[in-house]
């Protein structure tokens, strides 16, 4: 069971900097989703993919981020100009479309810091 | 999605049924409840989910009230592995991928 996979586990950054995280899916999965999580709080959903297609992205994805799946498999989620406010955990999700209420898969996160 | 109620935490002895009530009384006729487990430093576990009828699986048993305002999930003999924060959702139908969290209730099983 290869599961979603992600990728690093953690990341401690600079205020100003920027910050790429990757997401695997299940290989058959052709949806994907990015979600946060901040301290004591559930997931708050960011954005998902259909294939290489970003669907649709929630208001808390701000200009300074920016996901991508090129190619319909693994994904990207990057942040410039980090603040210290973009310290969470950033989730990521698969899904397989077509079959009825298909449940999400996911990966055990990238927690970010920001110093 | 619907609006759904959970309790904040409950705690269970290890052994004993666990049963999580979540109450969603603007859920349409056509909408699911998925419960779905997130365990410490891990990111959230698909455990059921119902339209109407009684679910079972493996993991646990989902029973649907018949006005379907409210449902129980059910970890038969809980055990210590089962601590956890449990969200009770109620994805729109016309958005069934768009998860949306609540702050679940957090169950702690004790020895």
């Amino acid at each position: 069971d290869t599961g979603v996979s992600q990728d690093p586990r953690h990341k401690i950054t600079k205020r100003g900097q920027n910050v790429t995280f990757r997401c695997d899916p299940i290989s058959e999965h052709n949806r994907l989703y990015w979600y946060r999580q901040t301290l004591g709080q559930g997931p708050e959903f960011l954005t998902y993919f259909q294939n290489e297609a970003q669907l649709e992205k929630s208001r808390l994805l701000s200009d300074r981020f920016s996901a991508e799946r090129p190619k319909g498999s693994f994904s990207t989620l990057e942040i410039q100009r980090t603040e210290q406010g973009d310290s969470a955990m950033y989730l990521c999700a698969s899904s397989s479309q077509g079959l009825n209420n298909s449940p999400l898969h996911f990966g055990n996160g990238t927690r970010l810091t920001v110093t | 999605d619907a609006k759904t109620t959970q309790p904040t935490s409950m705690d269970c002895a290890e052994g004993r049924a666990a049963n999580l009530p979540c109450n969603h009384s603007t859920i349409s006729g056509n909408e699911y409840v998925y419960w779905y487990r997130q365990i410490h430093s891990q990111g959230p576990q698909y455990i059921i989910h119902g339209l109407k009828n009684n679910e079972t699986n493996e993991m646990a048993s989902l029973i649907i009230t018949e006005d379907r305002k409210s449902s129980t999930l059910s970890l038969p003999h809980a055990t210590l592995r089962d601590t956890a924060v449990y969200y009770c959702i109620v994805p729109r139908s016309y958005n069934t991928d768009k998860l949306i969290f609540g702050t679940g209730t957090r169950l702690q099983v004790f020895p």
